[in-house]
């Protein structure tokens, strides 16, 4: 059990750039979950993928994110044309089919300048 | 739309103290998480509790689902510094996965 891993840890970008960041859940977790932080509060749910379905996407998701799992295995969250506002710790996990612990990553903090 | 409510917001104890950390929800808990945070890092999963009246207990840390449901306590005996951190209960919904509302987290500080 490597956990889930993000990459990367950080990134600092311009306003109206894109970004990119990868999830690498654990190897036989077929659900995986975007949560965002920001900065005194708890995480809040962005999107959720059962093998390579996205299945459910929040209102916070706007047409600006666009999550992938194309093949079941890892997942990118891509944003475009990034705002200030998007300035936020960006946080995946990942269970089992039937299990009730869910598994985070360390999280990408993202700092939009 | 469900929110929990955390008190208190942060917490300083002297190592060895007790403390109690509470979570209300506004609607029934179909489950209910226990994550611990370190600064700026990933949760760490301490518990879940889903029977009304469950308790469960995890080296020096107990948390409890009171019976009607709503509510939520985590209890630490006998604080030492690795418990400092940032304690999030979650509500998880009830949908079949693990999609969970969070509450704004207790900043737990324990002073040596």
């Amino acid at each position: 059990d490597t956990g889930v891993s993000q990459d990367p840890r950080h990134k600092i970008t311009k306003r109206g750039q894109n970004v990119t960041f990868r999830c690498d859940p654990i190897s036989e977790h077929n659900r995986l979950y975007w949560y965002r932080q920001t900065l005194g509060q708890g995480p809040e749910f962005l999107t959720y993928f059962q093998n390579e379905a996205q299945l459910e996407k929040s209102r916070l998701l706007s047409d600006r994110f666009s999550a992938e799992r194309p093949k079941g295995s890892f997942s990118t969250l891509e944003i475009q044309r990034t705002e200030q506002g998007d300035s936020a710790m960006y946080l995946c996990a990942s269970s089992p089919q039937g299990g009730e612990k869910l598994f985070f990553g360390s999280g990408t903090q993202l700092s939009v300048l | 739309s469900q929110e929990l409510e955390q008190s208190p917001q942060s917490l300083i104890v002297q190592e060895g103290k007790n403390l109690t950390i509470n979570c209300t929800s506004s609607k029934t808990l179909y489950g209910l998480y226990w994550y611990k945070q370190k600064y700026g890092e990933g949760l760490i999963f301490l518990m879940m509790l889903q029977k009304g009246g469950e308790e469960k207990s995890h080296e020096k840390i107990t948390a409890k689902l009171d019976e009607k449901k709503q509510q939520s306590s985590l209890h630490i005996t006998a604080s030492q510094p690795s418990h400092a951190g940032i304690y999030l209960c979650g509500a998880l919904n009830s949908g079949g996965y693990q999609k969970v509302t969070f509450g704004t987290g207790t900043k737990l500080q324990v002073i040596p």
